[in-house]
C-alpha cells in the first residue's frame, strides 16, 4: 500500500523557472490538498480538493495552480518560481466519511535561487 | 485563519523524565488532532480530540481537550530518545474543510 506518493524528493531551481510537484494517493480519497511548512511557520494550506474537478484555495495560494482531473492525482504547480517559495511541500489525503484522519507524503523539499 | 499557538517552541529533556506540551486558541474547534513528524518525513497522526473534556492515552502519552474545545495538551509521561520529533497540533471548525496548524513543539530526549 503505497498511500501518498509525492515526486521529487529533491529540486533546485531557478528563479522564473516552472516546474510540478506531482502527488498521487491510491485509497482512493475524495479530499486532496498541499501544504507547505516554514521554520518556525507551521503547516500552511495552499490548495485543497474535494473531488475530481473541484479545487479551492487555502491559506497561501499566490505562485501556485493545481488541478484534479483524477481522484488520484493532484499536481502542484509554480508557474515562475521565487526564492519565497523556498520550501517543504507535503501533499495529503483524506477520505470525505472518515472525519480527519489526514495521510501525508513524505515531503518534497525545493530550493530557488 | 483560526490561530493555534504552541508552547513551548522548543523542549530538550533527559530520558525518564516527564513533559507537557500545549496548544490554545481563542476560537472553538470542532476536534483537534496531535501530530508527530520526525527528519525527513511526513506528519503521522496520533490522536484525534472531539468532545470537550476529553481524555485519551497512547501508551504513555495522554491528550486531554478542553472543556470549551479551545485548547489541549499533550503529556508524555517518563520520555525516551524515541520520543524524540516536532509534535504539531491541528485543529478543524464546524465548517471548514482544512486544518489548521500550529507552529510545533520540538522536543529532544538525550539518553
Amino acid at each position: 500500500n503505497a498511500g501518498v506518493t509525492q515526486t521529487p524528493k529533491f529540486q533546485v531551481l531557478k528563479t522564473g523557472q516552472s516546474m510540478t510537484l506531482q502527488c498521487a494517493q491510491d485509497m482512493n480519497h475524495e479530499y486532496m490538498s498541499w501544504y507547505r511548512q516554514d521554520p518556525g511557520m507551521g503547516l500552511r494550506l495552499i490548495h485543497y480538493s474535494v473531488g475530481a474537478g473541484i479545487t479551492d484555495q487555502g491559506e497561501v495560494p499566490n505562485g501556485y495552480n493545481v488541478s484534479r482531473s483524477t481522484t488520484e492525482d493532484f499536481p502542484l504547480r509554480l508557474l515562475s518560481a521565487a526564492p519565497s517559495q523556498t520550501s517543504v511541500y507535503f501533499c495529503a489525503s483524506r477520505r470525505r466519511s472518515s472525519g480527519n484522519t489526514i495521510y501525508f507524503g513524505e515531503g518534497s523539499w525545493l530550493t530557488v535561487v | 485563519t483560526q490561530l493555534l499557538e504552541q508552547s513551548p517552541q522548543f523542549l530538550s529533556i533527559q530520558e525518564g523524565e516527564n513533559l507537557t506540551v500545549y496548544c490554545n486558541s481563542s476560537s472553538v474547534f470542532s476536534s483537534l488532532q496531535w501530530y508527530r513528524q520526525e527528519p525527513g518525513e511526513g506528519p503521522v497522526l496520533l490522536v484525534t480530540v472531539v468532545t470537550g473534556g476529553e481524555v485519551k492515552k497512547l501508551k504513555r502519552l495522554t491528550f486531554q481537550f478542553g472543556d470549551a474545545r479551545k485548547d489541549s495538551s499533550l503529556h508524555i509521561t517518563a520520555a525516551q530518545p524515541g520520543d524524540t520529533g516536532l509534535y504539531l497540533c491541528a485543529g478543524r471548525s464546524n465548517s471548514g474543510y482544512a486544518l489548521n496548524f500550529g507552529k510545533g513543539t520540538s522536543l529532544l530526549v538525550t539518553p
